[in-house]
């Protein structure tokens, strides 16, 4: 049982380069979210999703795209990656909706774009 | 601007003695609090919840204590272990439903 697993663990990107983070989880979780960790700053929500095929915006969803095509799995793209993208992105599954306090998280993808 | 505030970016504390890690927040609709509490490398992990019924709850050596009329929570840890030493977030929901709104975090080092 892995848990929240994310990869990769570490990505440098180019201005305009894109990419895609992957998130997996193997707890049947219905509801996956994408959280992004600045410096002085807590978690902000990007996308979630609350079921296979569904995604949703949450705080600060612009220039990401998620897409959610196995209730396992929920990506995170980025097309055009910018300088203000240099992150780090975490991944979190909970069996119960948004508001549930049982959202086990994955390890985190440090991206830093140049 | 931020909901959720941790004015103390770091904490330090002998071991055995007590930790007081605090969190405000501005959005009187806040109606559930919780603590996650971060090793480096690794995801948060959920550590203690409060409901904005209660004004304390209690979990072995962490307690939480909300005052609701201050719009101040704060996590208390005793006695305090050098495995303690980790980043704790403080997080808000207002309504249920909603998503949760999560502070930038204390650094707490506990000092052998």
């Amino acid at each position: 049982n892995a848990g929240v697993t994310q990869t990769p663990k570490f990505r440098v990107l180019k201005t305009g380069q894109s990419m895609t983070l992957l998130c997996a989880q193997d707890m049947n979780h219905e509801y996956m979210y994408w959280y992004r960790q600045d410096p002085g700053m807590g978690l902000r929500l990007i996308h979630y999703s609350v079921g296979e095929g569904t995604t949703a915006k949450g705080e600060v969803p612009d220039g990401y795209n998620v897409s959610r095509l196995k209730k396992q799995n929920f990506l995170l793209g980025l097309e055009s990656a910018a300088p203000s993208q240099t992150s780090v992105y975490f991944c979190a599954s909970s069996l119960l909706g948004p508001s549930s306090y049982e959202q086990y998280f994955g390890p985190g993808t440090r991206l830093t774009v140049t | 601007d931020q909901q959720v505030k941790q004015n103390s970016p770091s904490l330090s504390v002998q071991e055995g003695r007590i930790s007081i890690l605090n969190c405000d927040y501005t959005n009187s609709m806040f109606d559930y609090f919780l603590w996650y509490k971060k090793y480096p490398a690794e995801g948060p992990t959920f550590l203690i919840s409060i409901s904005s019924i209660k004004d304390k709850n209690e979990d072995g050596r962490f307690t939480v204590f909300l005052n609701k009329s201050a719009k101040h929570l704060s996590l208390h840890i005793v006695p305090s272990q050098p495995g303690d030493s980790a980043v704790y977030f403080c997080a808000a929901r207002a309504n249920y439903g909603q998503n949760f709104v999560f502070g930038p975090g204390t650094r707490l080092s506990v000092l052998p």
